[in-house]
């Protein structure tokens, strides 16, 4: 079961790179990494998705070490508009219902 | 291409009482997951629809189910409504079957049980 873990809140300015790290010690061979980031009242939209090594894309880079155990979401100059909940899931598309969990997800406030 | 559809947006029920929302996922889309939502316990999986047939379930009681259609709108029902069950139900569509697949939300139904 790959539970995952990340800070409650973080906070940055606005121009600054952001760094989430989400910690999955126990994910497995078939799990990918999945990055979510929800806006009050709407639902969460994806973001970014990886295996391994660096995945980048128009919004977001991924970064995943070797041994998978952990990642890191990367967020280069953030504006007041990134101020959001991101959340980090692990699993695979044959994963059971039960493991799929949001978790509380890392509440980032952007300032000016 | 329009994006997925929940109606209602607001619903206020009673105890005892049982609501249907409803989902119409993107165009093309034949996956459909439901979940809950509250500040208590964060968002949590319901269950997964894919082709009409139930794919994944998560930990919720029976008065939880939901169904899909041929066009691949789907509906949730929840019979017998308690408090704890005011929450926002968010939908969610995507092109393959999976859970990790990328997900595309809706805005969500605020459920208010009174």
């Amino acid at each position: 079961l790959a539970k995952t873990t990340q800070p409650i809140s973080m906070d940055s300015y606005e121009g600054q790179e952001v760094n989430i790290t989400c910690s999955h010690n126990n994910i497995a061979t078939n799990d990918y990494i999945t990055w979510y980031q929800q806006f009050p009242s709407q639902g969460p939209r994806f973001i970014i998705q990886g295996y391994k090594t660096k995945v980048t894309n128009e919004v977001a880079s991924l970064f995943i070490p070797a041994d998978r155990k952990s990642s890191t979401l990367s967020l280069p100059r953030v504006s007041l508009s990134d101020t959001a909940v991101y959340y980090c899931l692990v699993g695979d598309s044959l994963s059971s219902a039960s493991k799929i969990i949001f978790g509380s997800g890392t509440r980032l406030s952007i300032r000016p | 291409k329009a994006g997925v559809t929940q109606t209602p947006r607001y619903l206020i029920k009673t105890r005892g009482q049982q609501v249907t929302l409803s989902c119409s996922p993107i165009s093309g889309h034949r996956s459909v997951s439901w979940y809950q939502q509250t500040p208590g316990q964060g968002l949590q999986f319901l269950f997964e629809y894919f082709s009409e047939t139930q794919r994944n379930k998560g930990n919720f009681p029976g008065r939880f189910s939901g169904r899909q259609f041929s066009n691949s709108r789907s509906e949730m029902n929840v019979s017998t409504l308690e408090l704890g069950d005011s929450a926002l139900y968010l939908c969610a569509s995507s092109l393959g079957q999976g859970l990790y697949s990328e997900q595309f939300f809706g805005p969500g139904t605020r459920l208010t049980v009174l």
